[in-house]
């Protein structure tokens, strides 16, 4: 069975500062893919990242970071610098590889910035 | 933008009810995938269509049904509404052979009453 724990429901912190989101899986796959996504208020699903089973680099977008280990099942999201507008709920989220794959979602961790 | 749309935006209904929620997939796109979204909770998968056959179905009763069209646009129903069907619903447009690369539409907000 296929499982995304997001340990963290609500995280809250000061304008500039850091925050590591964290997220642990569960899957028999050996290939698979892991994501984050972004939900503002608005409520549309903002696609962050997709990573594969066979790539463990970490990666670097502007202020966001993303550190995949697979020896912990863990793929956590770093917001360095935060700004108000990084406020949202941040679903982890796993997929198998094949062509008929679901998306397998966490319960979202919601981060709040504060001025 | 993802180029997906849905309709409607938001729907009340009355519990015991029927609702059709609508979804326009990327043109191109043969696969559409369905969530449901409670509230304060993460996406949990309906069921899935490629070229307008289910193709993978959740942990959903049959009341929960769905249709696929050729113009890449497909519909959830659900019969004998319950309260607890009040919730975010979500479609996703996948490219084939890509079902893992999902793109989201901005979802219809169900209340049942």
């Amino acid at each position: 069975a296929q499982k995304v724990t997001q340990a963290q429901t609500e995280i809250s912190v000061v304008e500039k500062e850091d925050v590591t989101l964290d997220c642990v899986y569960e899957t028999r796959d050996t290939t698979y893919y892991l994501f984050w996504y972004k939900q503002p208020p608005s409520g549309e699903l903002v696609f962050l990242i997709r990573r594969n089973s066979f790539d463990e680099q970490n990666e670097i977008s502007g202020r966001y970071s993303w550190n995949f280990q697979k020896s912990t099942s863990s793929f956590n999201f770093t917001i360095t610098a935060s700004q108000v507008v990084d406020s949202a709920v941040y679903f982890c989220a796993l997929s198998g590889y094949s062509s008929a794959s679901k998306i397998i979602f966490g319960s979202g961790t919601r981060l709040s910035i504060r001025p | 933008e993802t180029g997906v749309t849905q309709s409607p935006t938001h729907l009340i209904k009355t519990r015991g009810q029927q609702v059709t929620l609508r979804c326009s997939s990327q043109s191109g796109h043969n696969t559409v995938s369905w969530y449901q979204q409670a509230l304060g909770q993460g996406p949990q998968f309906i069921f899935q269509y490629y070229r307008e056959e289910e193709n993978g179905r959740g942990n959903f009763p049959p009341r929960f049904s769905g249709l696929q069209f050729p113009n890449y646009s497909s519909e959830l129903n659900v019969n004998a509404l319950e309260l607890d069907d009040s919730a975010l619903y979500l479609c996703a447009s996948s490219p084939d052979g890509a079902s893992y690369e999902q793109y989201f539409g901005p979802g219809t907000r169900l209340t049942v009453t």
